[in-house]
């Protein structure tokens, strides 16, 4: 079956260090990729995405990679801030563009030490 | 400002009784998606809109009922809430697809 999993429940970091949250899939036809972060009491909020004919996107601060050949998945976040402080989830679409479903992984809380 | 707005934030409510939980977005999205968020299990699509008087089911949409009669609202009913939908909710929009949704800020259910 599909599978979007991570490989750590919780992360933490010193303020100003980079953090790095890696995230699992298992469908080889998985054809975009998103990281949602989701504040204590709020929705999540999309911060970036990736679809399958890249290996590298760039936001502000905020860096996915990804690794078809493994199915891997990273986000790398620069500078980490208290406010980065969230439960980041990712999620995948191996259906074309107009379908309906995004799979969500479990997330993985991060704590930002000042 | 740009929102999706879901109403009520917190519910209390007792197995049997019918509820509403209501959903609207002032961004003009075509798609629209309701999902259940529980420890260990991530975000699961319960029911999801591509278009006014367009629905279809999700992963987990026994037990719920939604309709989309306007493009703006996308209300999730639960006809005989049971426990075992008590969950934390979410609705979603978007122009196309599940590409770059925009979240409500959740609706926390629980059936007694």
């Amino acid at each position: 079956g599909e599978s979007v999993g991570l490989h750590l429940p919780t992360l933490s970091v010193q303020e100003g260090d980079n953090s790095i949250i890696n995230c699992a899939y298992s469908n080889s036809a998985s054809d975009y990729f998103i990281w949602y972060k989701q504040e204590s009491g709020k929705g999540p909020q999309f911060i970036i995405d990736i679809r399958s004919n890249m290996d590298k996107r760039q936001g502000q601060r905020v860096t996915v990679l990804l690794n078809k050949t493994v199915k891997h998945l990273s986000l790398q976040i620069a500078a980490t801030q208290p406010g980065d402080s969230a439960v980041y989830f990712c999620a995948e679409s191996s259906r074309p563009t107009g379908a309906n479903n995004l799979f969500f992984g479990t997330g993985t809380r991060l704590t930002v030490i000042p | 400002e740009a929102q999706v707005t879901q109403n009520p934030r917190y519910l209390i409510t007792v197995t049997g009784k019918k509820l509403t939980v209501t959903c609207s977005q002032n961004m003009n999205h075509e798609y629209m998606s309701w999902y259940r968020q529980d420890p260990g299990l991530g975000l699961r699509q319960i029911y999801y809109s591509m278009n006014v008087e367009v629905t279809d089911k999700g992963d987990v949409p026994e037990g719920y009922k939604v309709s989309r009669k306007e493009k703006r609202n996308f209300p999730l009913i639960l006809e005989s809430p049971s426990p075992n939908q008590t969950s934390l909710y979410f609705c979603a929009s978007s122009f196309g697809g599940p590409y770059g949704y925009t979240f409500g800020s959740g609706t926390r259910l629980t059936v007694v």
